[in-house]
């Protein structure tokens, strides 16, 4: 069974940093591109970005509102991907969610998503 | 950057109704189109890929279709657990986008 367990989630105030995990387990984490995706209180879903495989040279994309202070990592050791947040907003204060990617005719989407973690950015 | 849109916004519907959401991509994508159902307080789930492809375990009351700028997501005969909030997701170029949602509730 496909499992992504998020953590790392947490009150944070502005300007200030913060590292997501995901673990993985029940499927061969290295064979699959990785990504977050995130939710604002009320509001719909929002990717933050992508990080490609091994085979992929771990290659990394992001949108642009998180692009230079977000950075998406992996470890296929840990079967673990992480998101670092630096220079964090208010705007930011979202669920963020990590997602399986799966390779589909016409690109890669995701098929599997973990059950979030909160981070609250606040003075 | 690719737009998505999606009509409605919002419908309230009966148990046994058939349901039909319009997303609309900004520029042709083929059919690089994923639907997500979202419940309160819940992570998404994967309903359909490749416009039309059901994902693994995915009944087949959901159905979707449509290539290039629009695409439908069709349920069948709406049941209590379909009552959520129903995302588009283009994946044929970064960013990848999401439609604004479509929330389905009960008439």
């Amino acid at each position: 069974e496909v499992q992504l367990v998020e953590s790392g989630g947490g009150l944070v105030q502005p300007g200030g940093s913060l590292r997501l995990s995901c673990a993985a387990s029940g499927f061969t984490f290295s064979d699959h591109y990785m990504d977050w995706v995130r939710q604002a209180p009320g509001k719909g879903l929002e990717w933050v970005g992508r990080s490609r495989d091994k085979g992929n040279t771990y290659t990394t994309e992001y949108a642009a509102s998180v692009r230079g202070r977000f950075t998406i990592s992996r470890d296929d050791s840990k079967n673990s991907v992480y998101l670092q947040m630096s220079s964090l907003k208010t705007e930011d204060t979202a669920m963020y969610y990590c997602g399986r990617d799966l390779r589909v005719p016409g690109g890669t989407t995701t098929d599997y998503w973990g059950q979030g973690a909160l981070v609250i950015v606040s003075s | 950057d690719i737009q998505m849109t999606q009509s409605p916004s919002s419908l309230s519907a009966s148990v046994g109704d058939r349901v039909t959401i319009t997303c609309r991509a900004s520029q042709g994508i083929s059919t690089s189109l994923a639907w997500f159902q979202q419940k309160p307080g819940k992570a998404p789930k994967s309903l359909i890929y490749a416009a039309s492809s059901l994902q693994s375990g995915v009944p087949s009351k959901f159905s979707g279709s449509g290539s290039g700028t629009d695409f439908t997501l069709t349920i069948s005969s709406l049941q209590p657990e379909d009552f959520a909030t129903y995302y588009c997701q283009q994946y044929k170029s970064y960013p990848i986008t999401f439609g604004p949602g479509t929330k389905v509730d009960i008439k």
